[in-house]
């Protein structure tokens, strides 16, 4: 099956910081999704992008589908975007519908 | 709009023995899926319903899970015996459409401890 990497897995920023999270995909996706899960272990929908470029306040997203990669940019980092992020793939392959494949995440930390 | 319910919370039971979650989805959304998440690690896909139908069970345990959609709007998944390596987070998500392209919406979870 579609094999999906993050990195960095831990992130530790003062209060204000900017980030860079990255997905790397190992085949051909038509979805992707960025997860944001709060420590209450709620999951949040960000982004569905399999492809270009979207923002949402201060959170923005570009994938590059021909070169397998997603990446998530955090401005100013706040407390409340502490949490575990996540990249889901459905692979362009997968003939069952919307199966997403998530990654091991990356644990951010957001210090005041 | 009331999000994904799921039910309960918070589970402890001994070894062995059966247990149940319930899921309710978003109003509408015509797909579920009940996925695993162990610790420090993302979410698995257990099976996935298109109304009363499971689509893709593939990586359900059958030997002890089962699940069912019941009038294609809530979802019991069961395990009966539960074994230590049960213990997870059990997260249920509703979409409004079954193609690939469709929006996965989570509900809160249910944290199992097996002792």
């Amino acid at each position: 099956g579609i094999q999906v990497e993050q990195s960095p897995p831990d992130l530790i920023l003062q209060e204000g910081a900017n980030s860079t999270l990255r997905c790397n995909f190992s085949d051909s996706v038509n979805n992707l999704q960025w997860f944001h899960q709060n420590p209450w272990g709620q999951l949040i929908n960000l982004f569905y992008i399999p492809s270009g470029t979207k923002q949402n306040g201060r959170l923005s997203a570009t994938t590059v589908a021909t070169e397998r990669y997603s990446l998530l940019y955090i401005s100013s980092s706040q407390t409340t975007d502490s949490g575990v992020y996540f990249c889901a793939v459905t692979s362009f392959w997968e003939t069952s519908g919307s199966r997403l494949t998530f990654g091991e995440g990356t644990q951010l930390t957001v210090n005041p | 709009e009331a999000g994904v319910v799921q039910s309960p919370r918070y589970k402890i039971i001994e070894k062995k023995q059966p247990v149940a979650f319930w899921c309710n989805p978003i109003s509408g959304h015509n797909t579920l899926y009940w996925y695993l998440q162990n610790l420090g690690q993302g979410p698995e896909l257990l099976i996935r319903y298109e109304n009363e139908e499971a689509v893709d069970d593939s990586q359900l345990p059958k030997d002890r899970f089962s699940a069912e959609r019941l009038k294609g709007v809530d979802s019991t998944l069961k395990i009966q015996p539960a074994e230590l390596g049960d213990s997870a987070v059990y997260l249920c998500a509703s979409s409004f459409g079954t193609g690939w392209q469709e929006t996965q919406y989570f509900g809160p979870g249910t944290r199992l401890l097996v002792l």
